[in-house]
């Protein structure tokens, strides 16, 4: 069975200062790995994505995350959180036709 | 490229009642799925179509039921309408549908519907 663990319901961090939502999941088979971002009043749009090859994948508006098969994990981070970031991120996981997400993390991002 | 539209956006509806949501994906992409985001429950999966056959379903119960048309435009029903359905319903598609593809998804910014 597909399950995603995020870890915190919710993370606060002040502007300029790393970003990191944790995800771990578990597969049977090797995944297909996405990081979606929420806005208020919006549907999800698509971060990043790991499928094969290099394990470090960069997406959008600054954010990377890096697949650590050993650790079943695939943590989003960004170097320098703006304010423009705060948005709740789900973690995904893509496997045999169907979409497991996470619970979710709402970033929250103080001045 | 237009994005996945969904219809409407808001609505209400009273206990009892049906309801019928509207997707129209992004061109060329002919697989849709169908989700329900609430704060207790999260994100969760309805069911996926493609080339106009339901693929996969979700836990739900059969009042909720979808259907795709030949165009790819998609529709799910709900009826008998609960308290409990009030929800962000999102819609996404992808090009294809097949197993271990890994195909990215992109969401429709969702119908609200609240039962009351």
């Amino acid at each position: 069975a597909q399950s995603v663990t995020q870890l915190g319901s919710h993370v606060s961090v002040s502007e300029g200062a790393l970003v990191l939502l944790r995800c771990n999941y578990s597969s049977s088979v090797p995944p297909y790995l996405f990081w979606y971002v929420q806005y208020p009043n919006q549907g999800l749009q698509l971060l990043l994505k790991y499928t094969t090859g290099a394990t470090l994948v960069k997406g959008i508006n600054g954010f990377e995350a890096e697949f650590k098969k050993s650790e079943t994990s695939f943590h989003l981070t960004k170097p320098s959180a703006h304010m423009s970031d705060a948005a709740e991120y789900f973690c995904a996981v893509h496997n045999f036709n169907k979409f497991y997400f996470g619970s979710g993390t709402k970033l929250n991002v103080k001045p | 490229k237009a994005g996945v539209t969904q219809t409407p956006r808001y609505l209400i509806k009273t206990r009892g009642q049906q309801v019928t949501l509207s997707c129209s994906p992004i061109s060329g992409h002919r697989s849709v799925s169908w989700y329900q985001q609430t704060p207790g429950q999260g994100l969760q999966f309805l069911f996926e179509y493609f080339s106009e056959t339901q693929r996969n379903k979700g836990n739900f119960p059969g009042r909720f039921s979808g259907r795709q048309f030949s165009n790819s435009r998609s529709e799910m029903n709900v009826s008998t309408l609960e308290l409990g359905d009030s929800a962000l319903y999102l819609c996404a598609s992808s090009l294809s549908s097949g197993p271990l593809s890994g195909n990215t998804i992109y969401f429709g910014e969702g119908s609200w519907l609240t039962v009351v």
